[in-house]
């Protein structure tokens, strides 16, 4: 059983260019979570997201960046105009069923790489 | 929101000795609490986790205990070994428990000498 996919592995980008990571949850999860980890530091909440739905995005920054999971596809976090404090490693986490259902277990991606020049 | 924080940030371990690492929450409401491990360039790796209805769980090597009135809990590794080596991450829950986030610590590196 495939564990949660991500790709790009690693991503350079210049300042004010695009950048699309892709989260592929593992088979059966249809709950992702996005984190943002900053070197030497733990991760960081973004967005949680159920299929063509957005639950929480209250760790998102309002602006330049965006997350969609679409019913066919994978997960995507997309950051416009990157700048240099983008520098960091994403990574996305799928869950089987909700909180709700109080099942809380996160099962990480590899994580991209993410390095803005 | 809750906020977590763990100690130490380093440890270092002789082969077969214990380490242990402590992490305190804020949110008395929070009832999820894992554990990861995270090898240089890899995802976190969930290794253990402890609900709050549970004061211990054990499995192997490792162990968690909780204590909800102070709002601490803790890893336990006993028997270490070299690939234990890694950076470990304690996390807890969201209030509420119907948002699904985790916070947390801010990791312990652990290297464990042969």
């Amino acid at each position: 059983n495939a564990g949660v996919m991500q790709n790009p592995r690693h991503l350079v980008r210049r300042r004010g260019q695009e950048a699309r990571l892709r989260c592929s949850p593992m088979k059966g999860h249809s709950h992702v979570y996005w984190y943002r980890q900053l070197p030497e530091e733990g991760l960081k909440f973004m967005v949680y997201l159920q299929k063509e739905n957005i639950i929480d995005e209250s760790g998102m920054p309002k602006e330049r960046f965006s997350a969609e999971f679409p019913k066919e596809g994978p997960s995507i976090l997309r950051i416009q105009q990157v700048v240099r404090g983008d520098s960091a490693a994403y990574f996305c986490a799928s869950s089987p069923r909700g909180p709700s259902t109080q099942s809380y277990e996160q099962y990480f991606g590899p994580g991209t790489r993410l390095t803005v020049t | 929101g809750e906020n977590v924080e763990q100690h130490p940030s380093t440890l270092s371990v002789q082969e077969g000795d214990s380490a242990v690492i402590k992490c305190t929450y804020s949110d008395s409401a929070s009832n999820y609490f894992p554990w990861y491990k995270q090898e240089l360039g890899k995802g976190p790796q969930l290794i253990i986790d402890i609900r709050s209805n549970v004061g211990e769980k054990k499995d192997q090597r490792i162990a968690v205990t909780l204590n909800k009135t102070a709002k601490h809990f803790s890893l336990h590794i006993t028997e270490t070994q070299p690939e234990d080596s890694a950076v470990y991450f304690c996390a807890a829950n969201e209030r509420g428990s119907t948002l699904g986030r985790l916070y947390f610590g801010r990791g312990t590196q652990l290297t464990v000498w042969p």
